[in-house]
């Protein structure tokens, strides 16, 4: 079983839509929690973090994190071409290793005009 | 305030041979950290230093990789020798502070032929 494990997709969405993005992940001590978006040859760059159960809202972005079930989401709405790139779900544990990044494979997003 | 900084973008060598990346952190960021991308593959952690002190080097492949931090600023990456199966992007990040999240340079894409 992959640490952190996301829908590979493409996941492709109309504009104007919300793009649902899931990831799980298989240890229970992780504490925080990030996405990241990836353009093609480009950096990682990070759009939200999370460290608390619940909901956490910044412009069109929406992060749900839910510890008892070892899941994370990210909601993107009102989808535009721009946000068409890899979306990086990364988890970092807790512990000595706490720098220790785990990530997953990442969710390809294509938004459609 | 600059971002992190890799050199160089690309480098294609030879098996055998040896390559050295460099990564120059934001700076005031204690926390360093080297990542690597195989093509297909998750983004995968290499190591982390703490200034100019490995705090976890438990991702680093084997012996030929070899990496430092003299003075707690820049860091390199040594190869030596490169073998086929090196091929990927080398990712640098930095932090200011623990489980905060990480901002990632643009990577060294690495082809070792």
């Amino acid at each position: 079983q992959k640490e952190v494990e996301q829908n590979s997709g493409p996941l492709s969405v109309p504009e104007g839509a919300i793009a649902s993005l899931n990831c799980t992940y298989s240890d229970r001590g992780s504490q925080s929690f990030f996405w990241y978006r990836q353009y093609s040859g480009k950096s990682p760059e990070l759009i939200m973090f999370i460290y608390s159960n619940g909901d956490k809202e910044d412009g069109r972005f929406t992060a749900q994190l839910n510890k008892a079930s070892q899941y994370v989401s990210l909601l993107i709405r009102d989808s535009q071409p721009s946000d068409s790139a890899t979306y990086l779900c990364a988890v970092a544990p807790l512990g000595d290793s706490w720098g220790k990044f785990q990530f997953g494979a990442g969710t390809q997003v294509v938004v459609t005009p | 305030e600059a971002g992190v900084t890799q050199f160089p973008s690309h480098s294609v060598i030879e098996k055998g041979q040896t390559v050295t990346l460099r990564c120059d952190p934001i700076s005031g960021h204690d926390n360093l950290y080297w990542y690597r991308r195989v093509m297909g593959k998750e983004i995968k952690f290499l190591l982390h230093f703490v200034k100019e002190s490995k705090q976890d080097e438990s991702g680093m492949p084997n012996n030929r990789f070899l990496a430092e931090r003299t003075g707690g600023t820049y860091s390199t990456l040594k190869v030596q020798p490169a073998e086929l199966e090196d091929s990927g992007v080398y990712f640098c990040a930095s932090n200011k502070e623990t489980y905060y999240e990480q901002y990632f340079g643009p990577g060294t894409r690495l082809t070792v032929t």
